[in-house]
Formats: C-alpha cells, structure tokens, sequence
C-alpha cells in the first residue's frame, strides 16, 4: 500500500514565524502536491513538483515555497506565517503514468 | 471561468438504498474524472476515474457515469450503508496531465 505521512498533524503557530511542514511517501513517486482545504473552498494546489528540484506554482502559492531535494520528501514553507494561512494542509503524491493521487492524513496548521 | 458544483447540502439517505450524488462543471473539457471519498480529519482517498470516452464505470457497489455534453457526471452507491457515510469530492483535470480541481464536495449520511 502507498503510504504518505505528514509530519505533524496538528501545528499551532505565531504570526512570523518560520514553519515547515515535510511530507514523505514510499512508493517512488515522481509526482508531489501540496494543497490547502478550507471550509466552502475545497483543495486548492499551492506547489507541485515532478522531479527531484524541480517544482511548479498551483493556484495560490503567494506566501509560500516549497523544496525537493529527494524523491520521497517535498516540504511545504511558510517564510513568515499569517493567520490567513491557518488551514489545514494536505500532502499527495502520484506516480508517473497514473492518474490517481494518494494523500497523507493532513496537517491542521493553526497561526495565532 | 472554470467552475465544478457539487451540491453543497447534504444528502441523507436510507441504509440500503442508492445513493445519487452530482457533480456539474463549466467551461471545462476534461480528458477524465475523479472521485474521492473524505472522511473527517483526513485525506482524499481515491475511489474510480472515468475517461472523456467512457460513458460508465463499475468498482462493486459503485458506479460513475460521465456524459461530456451534459458536463455531469453521477456518482451511485447502491445498497448504501452507514459506513458510506463520507463526503465525496468530484475532480477534473484542469491543465494538461498534472494538474486538476477540486471540486467542494458533498456530504453522504446514510441513516442505518
């Protein structure tokens, strides 16, 4: 089974500060994503990446960036958090020929 | 501008009978289409996908059809049971192969 696990799921946070969120998967996927989900909004990509250092904008990547140094690791960073990025956060992978997108069990990030 | 509607309601439904749920999208053309079930508190988990040349498909008590003139596809639980009980999101490819929406969801009680 494909496994993808988040690294915390619940964060609380000041407004400022520096917060990573690392999401790893186990099944040698080429394909990472990062989305949010908000009440009335549904997912919402921020950054994907397709390959080791390579990386795309989604939709609303505006206060946030993303690193890709190996294959099974993609963290999501917010440089200085706000209080509209509390939110719950959800990490998926995908294979190369695949459709289909496996997510991990989310991380429900609180900035005070 | 692009747009999926799901019905934003929810929908309550007798154990044992089936269970229709909608989702209507806009000014998309997409090559396929997704359905995930949400439980709360975690990730997507992926249920079937249909192509643009598909007009129906069957995984057990599911069943998805998708008619790229009506831009709708319906998603059936037949024999429904509490344990159905979910929210279940529609998704569309939305930019090439990598990218797709989400759409907000519906969410399924079914009442034993």
């Amino acid at each position: 089974d494909v496994k993808v696990t988040q690294s915390s799921r619940y964060l609380v946070k000041r407004t400022g500060e520096k917060v990573f969120l690392e999401c790893v998967q186990d099944m040698d996927h080429e394909n990472m994503f990062w989305y949010r989900q908000d009440p009335g909004l549904g997912l919402r990509l921020i950054y994907f990446s397709y390959d080791v250092k390579m990386k795309e904008k989604g939709d609303i990547p505006e206060g946030y960036s993303v690193s890709r140094e190996k294959k099974e690791r993609f963290s999501l960073i917010l440089e200085s958090a706000s209080t509209n990025q509390t939110s719950m956060y959800l990490c998926a992978s995908r294979g190369s020929i695949a459709y289909e997108q496996y997510f991990g069990p989310g991380t429900r990030l609180t900035v005070t | 501008s692009q747009k999926i509607e799901q019905n934003s309601e929810a929908l309550n439904i007798q154990e044992g009978k089936t269970a229709t749920l909608t989702c209507n999208y806009t000014n998309y053309s997409p090559a396929y289409l997704q359905w995930y079930r949400q439980d709360p508190g975690r990730g997507p988990v992926f249920l079937l996908l249909i192509r643009e040349n598909e007009k129906e498909k069957r995984k057990e008590r599911l069943k998805v059809t998708f008619d790229t003139t009506l831009k709708q596809s319906l998603f059936h639980i037949t024999a429904s049971q509490p344990a159905d009980s979910a929210t279940y999101l529609c998704v569309l490819n939305s930019g090439g192969y990598q990218k797709v929406t989400f759409g907000t969801g519906t969410k399924l009680q079914v009442i034993p």
